[in-house]
């Protein structure tokens, strides 16, 4: 069966540090991976998806993820965050291979940003 | 800018009654979806639909009815309230050409039955 898993609840960094989202999903090919990000008392919307090729994949405001099939992981990473980064986010999966287009949701990472 | 808006934006209900979620989207998306959020897990697909006058089931549409009376709206309806129904609802939409779609969501609608 196919899942997602991000296995940190929470997340606190301070403005200005790096950061990781970490992802790990489950899936007997190779999936569509998405991230989406949840603001405040706002739908989610989506950061970056990753079809094929490139492994590292950009996303906006200047979010990046890197695909491993080895590791089975689609981690989340930003150079330098900033206050406005707190938020919610969330990794996806769609089982392509099969012709679904559902989408299978991690439980979400909360992120905080100290200023 | 693609559009989905959901109304309301909160409501309170009683265990037993009668509940419907509407969802508007101004996007020209073929594919509509009703996801449900509960506190600390992911969002999870109750129905979806991909033409008006058609719906179908996700992974959890047990004590939940849809509705697509055009390709604009959609709605959610919860028969007989239940407290286990409990949690955020979202509406989103994509125009499904393969299956790595963005999906665009509403704002979302906070359910609460007591």
């Amino acid at each position: 069966a196919q899942s997602v898993t991000q296995p940190d609840a929470r997340v606190t960094v301070s403005e200005g540090a790096s950061l990781q989202l970490r992802c790990k999903y489950s899936y007997s090919a190779t999936p569509y991976l998405f991230w989406y990000v949840q603001y405040p008392r706002q739908g989610l919307q989506l950061l970056l998806k990753y079809y094929s090729g490139d492994p590292v994949v950009q996303g906006v405001n200047s979010f990046e993820a890197e695909f491993s099939k080895s590791n089975s992981s689609f981690h989340l990473q930003k150079a330098s965050v900033h206050w406005s980064d707190s938020a919610v986010y969330f990794c996806a999966l769609s089982p392509a291979s099969s012709g679904s287009w559902q989408l299978i949701f991690g439980s979400g990472t909360q992120l905080t940003v100290m200023p | 800018e693609a559009a989905v808006t959901q109304s309301p934006r909160s409501k309170v209900a009683v265990t037993g009654g009668k509940v419907t979620l509407s969802c508007h989207q101004t996007n020209n998306h073929d594919y509509m979806y009703w996801y449900r959020q509960d506190t600390g897990h992911g969002l999870r697909l109750i129905h979806y639909s991909y033409v008006a006058d058609s719906t179908e089931k996700g992974d959890i549409p047990d004590g939940y009815k849809a509705s697509r009376p055009s390709q604009e709206n959609f709605s959610l309806i919860l028969e007989l309230a239940s407290l286990s129904q409990t949690a955020v609802y979202f509406c989103a939409s994509s125009d499904f050409k393969s299956s790595a779609e963005t999906l665009y969501f509403g704002s979302g609608t906070r359910l609460t039955v007591l």
